[in-house]
């Protein structure tokens, strides 16, 4: 079974632009999560989508958002970048995103702010 | 607010030897302890979950507990191999679905 799957990898941009992270879940798992994880911050929750719902939301501001298709490949975008946004974002996908199953995180993609 | 705390940023050990990562929470009730596995650059490795209602669970030489009244859950690594140097995150986990918090990790260095 393939794992999850993040595009790009690796994105460097400027401060002010925007930008759109995809991930591509597990085939069957209804349930994809977003994270940032800075050296300082650690894994931040930011949302989960479930059925193309989202269902829970972290604490970042609104140019953070996010949608699910109904493939459940999620995307997520970013506008307005700042410096502070440089980070690694991953994805992770879950049979149902309750705690009771697990989540498998996808390799991430790097954002670099500049 | 919701808080999670795992013992010391870095925990070195010998070969062979038992490593214990520690993670207390405060301010709920998780139905759910979930610890993961992360190395550099890259996306966290599901390891283990344990139930409220479980004590105790087992998986190879990993071994995790979970006490509901201390509010802590003790992860051990039995006989460490400099393989399992890495960063190991717990996330507490309610039913409430799909909002995950997770600590911010103990890295084990494991030395030949």
């Amino acid at each position: 079974k393939a794992g999850v799957t993040q595009t790009p990898r690796y994105l460097i941009k400027t401060r002010g632009q925007q930008v759109t992270l995809s991930c591509s879940p597990i085939s069957g798992h209804r349930s994809v999560s977003w994270y940032q994880q800075t050296p300082g911050q650690g894994l931040q929750f930011l949302f989960e989508y479930f059925s193309e719902t989202q269902r829970n939301k972290g604490n970042f501001p609104g140019r953070f958002s996010g949608r699910q298709f109904s493939n459940s490949r999620s995307e997520m975008n970013v506008s307005t970048l700042e410096l502070g946004d440089s980070a690694l974002y991953l994805c992770a996908s879950s049979w149902t995103g309750t705690g009771n199953y697990e989540q498998y995180f996808g390799p991430g993609t790097r954002l670099t702010v500049t | 607010s919701q808080k999670i705390e795992q013992n010391s940023e870095a925990l070195n050990i010998q070969e062979g030897k038992t490593a214990t990562l520690t993670c207390n929470y405060t301010n709920y009730s998780p139905a759910y302890l979930q610890w993961y596995r992360q190395d550099p650059g890259r996306g966290p490795v599901f390891l283990l979950l344990i139930r409220e209602n479980e004590k105790e669970k087992r998986k190879e030489r990993l071994k995790v507990t979970f006490d509901t009244t201390l509010k802590q859950s003790l992860f051990h690594i039995t006989a460490s191999q400099p393989a399992d140097s890495a960063t190991y995150l717990c996330a507490p986990a309610d039913t409430n679905a799909g909002k995950s918090t997770f600590g911010d990790g103990t890295t084990l260095t494991v030395k030949p």
